[in-house]
């Protein structure tokens, strides 16, 4: 069965850096193929990704946000990292993460429950 | 960036009536490879999206098979042949031939 889970602060003030940990179950981040993603959706609105990383290590980020994030893994820990800076009231938002499969499609085919954050001085 | 748009935008259904979303590239999601990434995810009120269809017409595991996917190049379809009461909610495609994109969502209800 696999699982994801995020987690992360609720409250960040304009400015800060926001980190968010994906903790995972049920497959590995070594195993070729194998991704996970960050997306998010503001309150109402549609989803955006963010970044994912592959099993190679291999990183990929929204163009229009990629000075600001960072991506990182720790396969021992199942543990798939997100840093954003620069936090911002219009980054208010659920951020899920999610597992990418390379070789069958591309998709995101499993989510976690995903963790709302909000910025707020 | 490519732009996946989505129509239309709220879909009103009489239960066990079909559905259909439609949603458009802005250029053809066609990869190099021969493959087309183009996949549909529902996302039921107050959950996280569940992916229902991948490289366009690809069920994944323990979708109903009332849920259908068509199309190419830069235009496809969603449909739903018979809608039930727990297929409420928004439903996105998705590209991943370039980055990753999403539509803007279509929600659908009960009329």
């Amino acid at each position: 069965q696999i699982t994801l889970k995020e987690s992360g602060p609720t409250l960040v003030k304009p400015t800060q850096t926001l980190t968010l940990t994906c903790t995972f179950s049920g497959f590995s981040l070594s195993t070729s193929g194998v991704g996970v993603g960050w997306i998010r959706q503001p309150p109402g609105k549609a989803l955006e990704w963010l970044a994912l990383i592959y099993w190679d290590d291999d990183k990929r980020y929204s163009p229009s946000l990629k000075s600001r994030l960072t991506i990182t893994k720790d396969t021992s820990k199942n543990q798939v990292v997100l840093t954003m800076t620069n936090m911002d009231p219009v980054d208010t938002a659920t951020y899920y993460c999610a597992q990418n499969d390379f070789w069958s499609g591309r998709h995101f085919d499993y989510w976690g429950q995903g963790t709302l954050v909000t910025v707020s001085s | 960036d490519i732009v996946m748009t989505q129509t239309p935008l709220s879909s009103p259904v009489t239960l066990g009536q079909p559905a259909s979303i439609s949603c458009r590239s802005s250029q053809s999601l066609v990869h190099s490879d021969g493959n087309t990434y183009l996949s549909w995810l529902q996302q039921r009120p107050g959950q996280p999206p569940r992916l229902l269809i991948y490289k366009i017409s690809n069920r994944f595991s323990g979708v109903p098979d009332r849920f259908s996917g068509s199309g190419a190049g830069t235009d496809f379809t969603l449909k739903i042949s018979r809608v039930e009461a727990e297929d409420v909610g928004v439903y996105y495609c998705m590209q991943a031939t370039q980055s990753w994109t999403f539509g803007q969502g279509t929600k659908v209800e009960i009329k």
